[in-house]
């Protein structure tokens, strides 16, 4: 049973370049996230996915899409990158039922923009 | 002002001694409340959820938790080097606030 997945492990972009992270999930949960965790600051929502089909932003949108494939993955997309978005980016997914959910997170994907 | 506030730290405590983190949070609706362990260079990881006010106790770890005070803690008693880690407290409203995370190191 794998959890969370997410590819690459780590990355380096040039500014400008475009590119997309991946994850998926084997424990049939309904919602999916993607954070950034930089340091000093935990982690920041940046979209999240309550169910397959919607998305929503979160609380770091700007300069990110995402693409919630099917209910077990959930990518997230970088058009054009900036180096402000070198950071770690972690996926998490949760069964979705109310206050009692609890997140599962990928091992991260350390990104790097130069 | 942040949703959710950690003591800064880092925190050294003594191996053996009890390690004790603070957490605050801004929303008075907010319903349920998590701690994660995270190792350095590692995923989060739930270590203690609680809901209700009072204390939850699972091993060597206790969650305390006074809605009245918006104020959620972790005690870890019998500190173990292994339980070097940073500490993310997060609160659930309609979503999951992180705190920035108190860093903990157990001097053997």
């Amino acid at each position: 049973n794998a959890g969370v997945t997410q590819t690459p492990k780590f990355q380096v972009l040039k500014t400008g370049q475009s590119m997309t992270l991946q994850c998926a999930q084997d424990m049939n949960h309904n919602s999916m996230y993607w954070y950034r965790q930089d340091p000093g600051m935990g982690l920041r929502l940046i979209y999240y996915s309550a169910s397959e089909g919607t998305t929503d932003k979160g609380e770091v949108p700007n300069g990110y899409n995402v693409s919630r494939l099917n209910k077990r993955e959930f990518s997230l997309r970088l058009e054009s990158a900036a180096p402000s978005q070198t950071s770690v980016y972690f996926c998490a997914s949760s069964s979705g039922q109310g206050a009692v959910d609890i997140q599962y997170f990928g091992a991260g994907t350390r990104l790097s923009v130069l | 002002q942040k949703e959710v506030e950690q003591n800064s730290g880092p925190l050294s405590v003594p191996e053996g001694a009890i390690a004790s983190l603070n957490c605050t949070y801004s929303d008075r609706g907010s319903q349920s409340f998590f701690w994660y362990r995270q190792y350095s260079g590692k995923s989060p990881e739930l270590i203690m959820s609680i809901y209700s006010n009072g204390d939850k106790e699972d091993g060597r770890f206790t969650a305390q938790l006074n809605k009245a005070s918006q104020y959620v803690s972790l005690l870890i008693r019998d500190s173990q080097p292994s339980d070097s880690a940073t500490y993310l407290c997060a609160v659930n409203d309609y979503k999951l606030s992180f705190g920035a995370g108190t860093t903990v190191t157990v001097r053997a």
